[in-house]
């Protein structure tokens, strides 16, 4: 069974540009987690799709943070413009409906604004 | 703001021990409990869940839940140096409001 795929791996911008991360569940996979990582620290939670709805995104900057999951599988995360504090591993994670919400994770991205 | 506490270590142990790892959280009401491993560099991964008070064993890996106290903690018997990793520990309620504690370094010695 193939795991939480993400891309990039690593990205560098400067501050005030855009970036985007994209990720690809496992196969079956209703929910679906996005989570930055700063170094240090454990992950925290940005936002929770159920399908293609959000479940949780309480803890997502919204003035600056969005993301999507169009059609209930793939996930794009989006940062526009981005902030020298954003410097972080971008985590996505997955699980299945019923598993009791057990996570995998994908590689992550790792993300440096100079 | 709900949260979730870990001691961050470092916390050594000699190979062959055993390591008991803990985490408090301030929720409640929280319904599910996690333990992950995540090696400098790499991803969190999933050791084990647990739902209900007492004791689930899995290997060398046993996960204790005291609902009451809101404390939770893992036990690694027979430790090896291949253990030597940050362990997280993640709450949830309901399906949402994921936690994640900071984690504990935790280095076992040959």
């Amino acid at each position: 069974e193939a795991g939480v795929a993400q891309s990039p791996r690593y990205k560098i911008i400067e501050k005030r540009q855009s970036v985007a991360f994209w990720c690809n569940p496992i196969s079956g996979h209703a929910t679906l987690y996005w989570y930055q990582q700063i170094l240090g620290q454990g992950p925290k939670l940005l936002i929770q799709f159920q399908n293609n709805g959000v479940v949780d995104d309480s803890q997502l900057p919204k003035d600056r943070f969005s993301a999507e999951r169009l059609k209930g599988v793939d996930s794009t995360l989006k940062i526009q413009p981005a902030k020298l504090e954003d410097s972080a591993v971008y985590l996505c994670a997955s699980s299945f409906a019923g598993s009791g919400y057990e996570q995998y994770f994908g590689p992550g991205t790792r993300l440096t604004v100079t | 703001q709900k949260e979730v506490e870990q001691n961050s270590g470092p916390l050594s142990v000699p190979e062959g021990a055993i390591a008991s790892l803990n985490c408090t959280y301030s929720d409640r009401v929280s319904q599910s409990f996690f333990w992950y491993r995540q090696y400098s560099g790499k991803s969190p991964e999933l050791i084990m869940s647990i739902y209900s008070n007492g004791d689930k064993e899995d290997g060398r890996f046993t996960a204790q839940l005291n609902k009451a106290s809101q404390y939770v903690s893992l036990l690694i018997r027979d430790s090896q140096p291949s253990d030597s990793a940050t362990y997280l520990c993640a709450v949830n309620t309901h399906g949402q409001n994921f936690v994640f504690g900071p984690g504990t370094r935790l280095s076992v010695l040959p």
